[in-house]
């Protein structure tokens, strides 16, 4: 069985400030993991995964995550944010020869002017 | 694009009545999935299709039903539709060949059941 944790419910940032949004995970087999974005009344957009390789990610819209095994973690950073970041963030995790991803509660990322 | 809509895209109903929501996909994906979207919940996982007529349930299931007769069509049905299952509803699919680990996703059905 695997599980998602997002650590936080919300994330309240100013503009062009860095941020992080935490994510967890529990899994007995090796994983891939997943960020996805969701901006108001529209459905989920990947922002960025990892499969394997480089533990550094980088994904669109200045976002980069970083995997680290013995921690268990897939955080999200973006060094200088905009308000138009904005959004609900879902972290996820597939494996063991399973398409279907495990979700986390989400975080939701609030920039302010 | 993966190239996914769904409809409709809001619906009000009332309870003890039937509704079902489409979702249609152009690109031939065989892996086509059903969640709801709840505050404080994230994504659920309803009922899943690998296949036309291949479908199995998530962990959600209970008070739904789907159907897949086609490829590019996957039916999600309330046969009797109760105020707990207001929610926003979002079709996926699996990405194809080199992106199979890849869900995307449809815009999202907003249901209320009074």
């Amino acid at each position: 069985a695997q599980s998602v944790t997002q650590l936080d419910s919300q994330v309240p940032v100013f503009e062009e400030a860095p941020v992080e949004l935490r994510c967890n995970y529990s899994s007995s087999v090796s994983v891939y993991l997943f960020w996805y974005v969701q901006y108001p009344n529209q459905g989920l957009q990947l922002l960025l995964k990892y499969l394997s390789g480089s533990t550094l990610v980088k994904g669109i819209n200045g976002f980069e995550a970083e995997f680290n095994k013995s921690q268990t973690s897939f955080h999200l950073r973006k060094p200088s944010v905009h308000i138009s970041d904005t959004a609900e963030y879902f972290c996820a995790v597939s494996g063991g020869g399973s398409y279907i991803p495990t979700f986390g509660r989400g975080t939701s990322l609030i920039v302010h002017p | 694009d993966a190239g996914i809509t769904q409809s409709p895209r809001h619906k009000v109903t009332e309870t003890g009545t039937p509704v079902t929501l489409r979702c249609h996909q152009t690109e031939n994906h065989r892996y086509m999935y059903w969640y709801r979207q709840d505050p404080g919940h994230g994504l659920r996982l309803i009922h899943y299709s690998y296949g036309v007529k291949d479908t199995d349930k998530g962990e959600v299931s209970d008070g739904y039903s789907v159907s897949r007769s086609k490829t590019e069509d996957f039916l999600l049905t309330l046969e009797s539709a109760t105020s707990s299952q207001t929610s926003v509803y979002f079709c996926a699919i699996t990405g194809s060949r080199g992106d199979t680990d890849t869900q995307y996703f449809g815009p999202g059905t907003r249901l209320t059941v009074l």
